[in-house]
């Protein structure tokens, strides 16, 4: 079964504007982290945001913010003020803590690909 | 610049055929993951070191092996080479293996299998 998914293959969205990138989860531990990453055309992986599922508020960061609704699973992110230097691929990443805390590895959504409009 | 630093960037091959990818964690780093990205299949975990031992296998073929040395960089070998494991190979790190620590990525080698 999937672990994350990210329904919008792509997202267009005109400069200035905010937009939303979807993702939910799939997890029964109730220990977890969640993150986001952004891929630009050159192909380095960028880390952008972190929540906790014990984080009592959303995170920040800059123009980055997460949209956490723990009972619907689901960690949505927000741009706000969309630059042309946004316009990349958005990778969702889910880490479980609570069985195994020697095995950490992220395991990645599908992605989403943002296109900014001038 | 992450300070993971991966080479080769770029190496073409032929099926068949063996290639190493090296990987240096960031200073301070002791775990490193290996991942690999392909058009139909995504970021697919492959495997994780912790300062040297095998920590988790993903969905690394038995035509790969990896390691991670002494110095804590490590190498992902590919055998047998396909048409289908041609794909861009990340290498990844972090301090240690805790609920909060971001993984940083190298800029990844660009494998093509001719």
């Amino acid at each position: 079964a999937q672990k994350i998914t990210q329904t919008q293959p792509g997202m267009f969205v005109q400069e200035k504007e905010a937009v939303t990138l979807d993702c939910t989860y799939d997890t029964s531990d109730p220990s977890y982290g969640l993150f986001w990453y952004k891929q630009p055309s050159s192909g380095e992986m960028i880390f952008l945001i972190y929540q906790g599922s014990y984080d009592q508020q959303n995170a920040t960061e800059g123009r980055y913010s997460l949209n956490f609704q723990k009972a619907r699973k689901s960690a949505n992110l927000v741009i706000s003020a969309s630059q042309l230097g946004d316009s990349a691929m958005y990778f969702c990443a889910m880490r479980e803590g609570t069985y195994n805390t020697g095995r950490r590895a992220l395991t990645f959504g599908s992605g989403t690909r943002l296109q900014v409009q001038p | 610049d992450s300070g993971v630093t991966q080479t080769p960037k770029h190496l073409i091959t032929a099926t068949g055929q063996r290639v190493t990818l090296r990987c240096s964690p960031r200073s301070g780093d002791l775990s490193v993951y290996w991942y690999q990205q392909s058009l139909d299949q995504g970021l697919q975990f492959l495997i994780q070191y912790y300062n040297g031992e095998e920590r988790a296998k993903g969905n690394i073929l038995e035509r790969f092996s990896a390691q991670q040395f002494p110095d804590l960089h490590s190498e992902l070998n590919l055998s047998s080479l396909e048409l289908g494991d041609s794909a861009l190979y990340f290498c990844a790190s972090s301090v240690g293996t805790g609920l909060t620590e971001k993984l940083f990525f190298g800029s990844g080698t660009q494998l093509s299998v001719l």
